[in-house]
């Protein structure tokens, strides 16, 4: 039972371009998402978050977004860069954070110069 | 900070025989995960610890699946017997409590089991 899904196993864009990147969730109880990033042959670091309070994070070129009653949210990345050029996991949590992790399959974005 | 340190960073054995990942996570972090990379089913949670005791270990695919937090600066991850479907790649992470950026990864160890 896949609580977290990314639908999109890869996703290709060109230098400059916006990213986005989608995930779903079927948990009701999860009130915080997490995004987070992989370069290969190294850990998954954090990017950027957003509670269930809010539907809009931003932190420079990344946005969150969340859509509560579809049980999506999705980042965007603008302007896109060869150095973003990685395997984005969605993750989400129950009670702000404070509850395990449950992570997405990831979607490889491949940024052509 | 040396950040969460896994070991080895490669493996390579033959079905049947015992592997043990090792983790040491950052100081003074509250909580430690053990995380497997599949292709099939993403990142899955393992077991976590809090303060040193298991906390959910209902992500341990079977009994050949042990995890062990003998103090605050370590953890192991033991397989035994190891099979060929136990190939994969398990992340150590762990966080303090009051953060609210997750989970600090180590750079994971690739196991092979053949």
């Amino acid at each position: 039972d896949q609580q977290v899904k990314q639908n999109s196993p890869s996703l290709s864009v060109q230098e400059g371009r916006i990213s986005i990147l989608n995930c779903d969730y079927t948990n009701s109880m999860f009130d915080y998402f997490l995004w987070y990033k992989k370069y290969p042959a190294e850990g998954p670091t954090f990017l950027i978050s957003i509670s269930s309070i809010k539907d809009k994070n931003e932190d420079g070129r990344f946005t969150v977004f969340l859509n509560k009653s579809a049980k999506h949210l999705s980042l965007h990345i603008v302007p896109s860069q060869p150095g973003d050029s990685a395997v984005y996991f969605c993750a989400a949590s129950a009670n702000f954070g404070n509850e395990k992790l449950t992570f997405g399959t990831g979607t490889r974005l491949t940024i052509i110069p | 900070d040396a950040g969460v340190i896994q070991s080895p960073r490669h493996e390579v054995t033959e079905m049947g025989q015992e592997v043990t990942l090792r983790c040491k996570p950052i100081s003074g972090h509250d909580y430690l995960f053990w995380y497997r990379q599949t292709m099939m089913r993403g990142l899955e949670l393992l077991i976590y610890f809090n303060n040193n005791v298991p906390i959910d270990d209902s992500g341990m695919p079977e009994d050949r699946f042990s995890a062990k937090m003998p103090n605050a600066s370590f953890s192991t991850l033991k397989i035994q017997p190891s099979e060929p479907r136990d190939s994969a790649v398990y992340f150590c992470a762990s966080r303090r409590r009051e953060s609210n950026y997750g989970y600090t990864f180590g750079s994971g160890t690739r196991l092979t089991v053949v």
